[in-house]
């Protein structure tokens, strides 16, 4: 079965561009999170789906950040315009919706440089 | 506001010899307690949880961690290190009825031969 995946891997822009991140969870993990760690500082969560839906996203840093999960599948993080504080690691996580805690499953991350 | 602090920014060790990663804590009743490895390229794998229990809790690759109240930590352990355990290591808590994690800022373990 295959894991979380996420795409690109890597990804360099200017300040003020735009950058879409994409994460495609479990095949059947209705839980979607993204997380950022900002210039080797802790991982801080963002925001959190259920299905499609925005269960919480009391972490998400300003209106510059946009989540979406149309369809309930992958998930869509775009940054704009993008910012040079906005460099950092994003991962992506997904977990089931079952009784209990949930064990999130986390994909490599993808690693954003803004110049 | 609930916190993770892992004082250890960098721990190098030698190949066969004990390790100790430390977690502390803060919250005012005991949350879900984590520790995550990352290898280089790869995304967080769990290595051990605690919910509740016995405190000292076994995970994969041969490490341990005991939970201790008192102390409000939660220290990774493993006997014996091999080389291939060089990586960044992550403390994390949850709050029981929330998904989220809250990690500390991590541990980079180097192994010398």
């Amino acid at each position: 079965e295959a894991g979380v995946t996420q795409f690109p891997s890597h990804s360099v822009i200017e300040k003020g561009q735009t950058v879409t991140l994409r994460c495609d969870p479990i095949s059947g993990h209705d839980n979607l999170y993204w997380y950022r760690r900002v210039m080797g500082k802790e991982i801080k969560f963002l925001l959190h789906f259920v299905k499609e839906s925005k269960q919480d996203e009391s972490g998400m840093p300003n209106n510059r950040f946009l989540a979406e999960r149309t369809g309930g599948t992958y998930s869509t993080l775009k940054v704009q315009p993008a910012e040079l504080e906005d460099s950092g690691v994003y991962f992506c996580a997904s977990s089931q919706v079952v009784p209990g805690y949930n064990e999130q499953f986390f994909g490599p991350g993808t690693r954003l440089t803004v110049l | 506001a609930q916190s993770v602090t892992q004082p250890d920014i960098h721990i190098t060790v030698s190949e066969g010899a004990s390790l100790e990663l430390r977690c502390n804590y803060s919250y005012g009743a005991t949350p879900y307690l984590f520790w995550y490895v990352q290898s280089p390229g790869q995304g967080l794998q769990l290595l051990l949880k605690y919910f509740s229990g016995d405190t000292l809790v076994q995970g994969i690759k041969g490490f341990e961690a005991e939970f201790k109240r008192s102390q409000s930590s939660f220290n990774l352990r493993k006997p014996s290190v091999h080389w291939s355990d060089a990586a960044e290591y992550f403390c994390a808590v949850a709050i029981p009825g929330y998904n989220k994690l809250i990690f500390g800022a991590g541990t980079r373990l180097a192994v010398h031969p």
